[in-house]
């Protein structure tokens, strides 16, 4: 079986251009989450999807940052402008329903400059 | 879990040895599950244990297990007769009644042979 799927695994933008990431969770998995994770600290979450629907975005800076599950499976995260403090690892994860063991993809590093 | 405080940002243990990692929590939920992921320089978070919160018997998997202490909101990784391929950040993360994860900031352990 095939685990969490993203691209691209690195990115290298200057500031103010926009950028893309790319996920494709576990085949069956309905529950999607994105997270950051700045150098040296642990993952925090920017959003979860259960299929195409944001159940939490709280987390998500709405002024820059937007995301998109179109129909349930990929998920697209895109940041417009980049800023140098979003240089970061942006990872993916998905489950079996939002009650089950989350599965990691490995991550995008981004280096805005 | 809302807080998940990991004290030691490096732990070094000799190969063949035994070590234990530490994890504080503070939560409001009643019913919640603990976890330990390991992150290898490859940036995949892995699963290495997972403990349920009304349970008080310990979880065991191999050579990873936890003391979990509740009325403490400790839980701690112990690992016998590390080996090299166990270097790694480990970190200690909590969930929500969303499932979604809160994680300490990690600990770096180094596996001296």
């Amino acid at each position: 079986e095939a685990g969490v799927v993203q691209s691209p695994r690195y990115k290298i933008i200057e500031k103010k251009q926009p950028v893309a990431f790319w996920c494709n969770p576990i085949s069956g998995h309905n529950t999607l989450y994105w997270y950051r994770q700045n150098l040296g600290q642990g993952p925090e979450l920017l959003i979860r999807y259960e299929n195409e629907e944001a159940v939490d975005d709280s987390q998500l800076p709405k002024d820059r940052f937007s995301a998109e599950r179109l129909k349930g499976v990929d998920s697209t995260l895109k940041i417009q402008p980049a800023e140098l403090g979003d240089s970061a690892v942006y990872l993916c994860a998905s489950s079996y329903l939002a009650v089950n063991e989350q599965f990691f993809g490995p991550g995008t590093r981004l280096t805005v400059l | 879990a809302q807080t998940v405080t990991q004290s030691q940002p490096e732990m070094s243990v000799q190969e063949a040895e035994t070590v234990t990692l530490s994890c504080t929590y503070d939560t409001s939920e009643s019913d919640y599950y603990l976890f330990w992921y390991k992150q290898p320089p490859s940036r995949q978070m892995i699963l290495v244990i997972r403990q349920e919160a009304y349970k008080q018997q310990n979880a065991t998997e191999n050579r990873f297990s936890v003391n979990f202490q509740k009325a403490a909101k400790s839980f701690s990784l112990k690992i016998s007769d590390s080996q090299l391929g166990d270097a790694a950040m480990y970190f200690c993360a909590g969930n929500n009644a969303g499932n979604m994860l809160t994680f300490g900031g990690g600990t770096r352990l180094m596996v001296k042979p």
